[in-house]
């Protein structure tokens, strides 16, 4: 089974580029989520997703947008990339509140 | 105020050591409770789900404490293999959010 899958799973970008994350999963999970991870620090919660067409923000939602047109699917768009968005992203999906399955990573440095 | 919080350590202790994580939380609505652990450079899993009465897993035990609004995790005869990041996360029944804490280290030395 392929669970939570990301891709890319490394990127660089340059400054005031954008790219869009993506997230798939395969477990009909209705919730859905992006962290980022910074050096030493704890995950931080970007947006979520309650079910199809429901998005909401998290802890630190400014310079990301999300959509949720499919159970399955949950891109993370970066609009003018900035060297403070160098991190590792997560993405993770669960049933109603229960264990959270996540993506390997994604690996993004803006320069 | 951190949703989450947890003292980040690092904890170094010998192996066989008992070593205990504790992690509070602010919002009174928190419903689900859970332990993950993460190895470096790793993506997080799941530990532990921490249920009201506690519960235990071999060398694990997981406590919920309400009223003062924490949770603990007890790892007893630790093992080199123990070492690793153990983040404690909370979803809040109001929105459904999943907020980590900020992960504490430990390493477990020979």
């Amino acid at each position: 089974n392929a669970g939570v899958t990301q891709t890319p799973k490394f990127r660089i970008l340059k400054i005031g580029q954008s790219m869009t994350l993506q997230c798939a999963q395969d477990m009909n999970h209705n919730y859905m989520y992006w962290y980022r991870q910074d050096p030493g620090m704890g995950l931080k919660l970007i947006y979520y997703s309650v079910g199809a067409g429901i998005t909401d923000k998290g802890e630190v939602p400014n310079g990301y947008n999300v959509s949720r047109s499919t159970t399955e699917d949950f891109p993370l768009r970066l609009e003018l990339a900035a060297p403070s968005q160098t991190s590792v992203y997560f993405c993770a999906s669960s049933q109603t509140r229960t264990e959270a399955f996540f993506g390997q990573g994604t690996r993004l440095t803006v320069v | 105020r951190k949703e989450v919080e947890q003292d980040p350590g690092p904890f170094n202790v010998p192996e066989g050591a008992t070593v205990a994580f504790n992690c509070t939380y602010s919002n009174s609505a928190s419903q689900s409770f859970f332990w993950y652990r993460q190895d470096c450079r790793k993506e997080p899993k799941l530990l532990m789900s921490v249920y009201s009465s506690g519960n235990e897993d071999g060398r694990f035990t997981a406590q919920l404490n309400r009223a003062s609004q924490y949770i603990s995790l007890l790892i007893r005869d630790s093992k080199l293999s123990d070492s690793a990041t153990y983040l404690c996360a909370v979803i809040a029944s109001n929105t459904g959010k999943l907020i980590f804490g900020q992960g504490t280290t430990l390493q477990v030395k020979p």
